[in-house]
């Protein structure tokens, strides 16, 4: 059963606006919450992250905001620029050495 | 520049052939990992070495073995391939497992078995 979801495969936005990406989560254990961006044929880079005890986390143009009682999250970009389409990955731990449970990716697709 | 070192990037194996894939990082990272990725599916952990010394499956772990040679490296061996192992592969590495701390990837291995 997945753990992490993430369910729009797919994300088209005009440059200069917001784009949100939603991801949602089962696992009432997990502590800390990671946003991975994704370009073709290279390894995912760590964009931000939050922490469970936090419900929002700003760097930049980034902005994660997450809502517990709802196993929520979201991953607020503005403006959205060119530079910014790639698979964007949601990931969760919840606090041990075993590895990142990562959602299947949304393809960000900003437009002219 | 410092960071996570993949080898090789493209490999084609033929069914039932052996081979082991390379990781490497100069960071001090205590804990590392081995993902694939497959169209769809995200990211899906093999297995991961929390410390020097010390390897444990992860949810993907058959047909799989891994050697945790040193702190720097961390070698995934597939002993005999299998047209379902076709997938791309990938080593991370972070210092504070288990936190918000970003883990950081290398650019992977991509595997074609035929």
């Amino acid at each position: 059963d997945q753990q992490v979801k993430q369910n729009s495969p797919s994300l088209s936005v005009q440059e200069g606006r917001i784009s949100i990406l939603n991801c949602d989560y089962t696992n009432s254990m997990f502590d800390y919450f990671l946003w991975y961006k994704k370009y073709p044929a290279e390894g995912p880079t760590f964009l931000i992250s939050i922490s469970s005890i936090k419900d929002k986390n700003e760097d930049g143009r980034f902005t994660v905001f997450l809502n517990k009682s709802a196993k929520h999250l979201s991953l607020h970009i503005v403006p959205s620029q060119p530079g910014d389409s790639a698979v964007y990955f949601c990931a969760a731990t919840g606090g041990g050495a075993d590895g990142l449970t990562f959602g299947k990716g949304t393809h960000l697709i900003i437009q002219p | 520049n410092a960071g996570v070192t993949q080898t090789p990037k493209f490999q084609v194996l033929k069914t039932g052939q052996s081979m082991t894939l390379q990781c490497a990082q100069d960071m001090n990272h205590n804990s590392m990992y081995w993902y694939r990725q497959d169209p769809g599916m995200g990211l899906r952990l093999i297995y991961y070495s929390a410390s020097e010394g010390t390897t444990d499956k992860g949810e993907v772990p058959n047909g799989y073995n891994v050697s945790r040679l040193n702190k720097r490296e961390f070698s995934l061996r597939l002993e005999s391939a299998a047209p379902s192992q076709t997938s791309v592969y990938f080593c991370a590495s972070t210092f504070w497992a288990g936190t918000e701390s970003g883990y950081t990837f290398g650019s992977g291995t991509r595997l074609t078995v035929v």
